[in-house]
């Protein structure tokens, strides 16, 4: 079984505060995604890399950064946390593929800033 | 780039009636519909997917059907449950490597 594993459920920040979520994945995958989810606005990709050190942009990436050192090993960071990045937080891998395949999701990290 | 609109947004059936949710999709190069299913609390997992080469696809009381003309696509499910309860989200893609674009999501509810 694919296992993707998101390092914390739930967080507390405060405004201004810097914000790591982990994310590691086991089966060896390429592309790992980052989506915020809310309610009525769906899967909202922040970010997405095809291989280590890469990164692209995704459809919201304003105030988050990403980094991936490590094939395994995926990290979403909010340099400056803010009321309007209170959200759920998807993280995704999916092999490597000229034909798309399964998206395999963590279980989330719900964040709130206070 | 590819839009991808659901419909609708919420869906109340009886229990052992069907339920139809529809999607349509911009990008004719799209070849890859997948669908989601997240309970509560719990996170999106892949239950059908359709590739462009097909126009139908059933795995017991699910099934998805893709009119590829009219950029279309929609998820039946038959003989509901109070377990087929969740959210359903429908997506698109039009190469191995490019990121799934998903629709907002539709919230089933099942009444027994």
């Amino acid at each position: 079984d694919v296992k993707v594993t998101q390092s914390s459920r739930y967080l507390v920040k405060r405004t201004g505060e810097k914000v790591f979520l982990e994310c590691v994945q086991d089966m060896d995958h390429e592309n790992m995604f980052w989506y915020r989810q809310d309610p009525g606005l769906g899967l909202r990709l922040i970010y997405f890399s095809y291989d280590v050190k890469m990164k692209e942009k995704g459809d919201i990436p304003e105030g988050y950064s990403v980094s991936r050192e490590k094939k395994e090993r995926f990290s979403l960071i909010l340099e400056s946390a803010s009321t309007n990045q209170t959200s759920m937080y998807l993280c995704a891998s999916r092999e490597l593929g000229r034909r798309a395949g399964e998206l395999f999701f963590g279980e989330g990290s719900r964040l709130t800033v206070l | 780039g590819e839009n991808v609109e659901q419909h609708p947004s919420t869906l109340s059936v009886q229990e052992g009636d069907s339920a139809v949710i529809k999607c349509t999709y911009s990008d004719s190069a799209s070849n890859y519909f997948p669908w989601y299913k997240q309970e509560l609390g719990k996170r999106p997992q892949l239950i059908i997917d359709i590739r462009s080469n097909v126009g139908e696809k059933k795995d017991q009381r699910i099934a998805v059907t893709l009119n590829k003309t009219a950029k279309h696509f929609s998820l039946h499910i038959t003989e509901t449950q109070p377990e087929d309860s969740a959210v359903y989200f429908c997506a698109a893609i039009n190469s191995g490597n490019t990121p799934l674009v998903f629709g907002k999501g539709t919230r089933l509810s099942v009444i027994a």
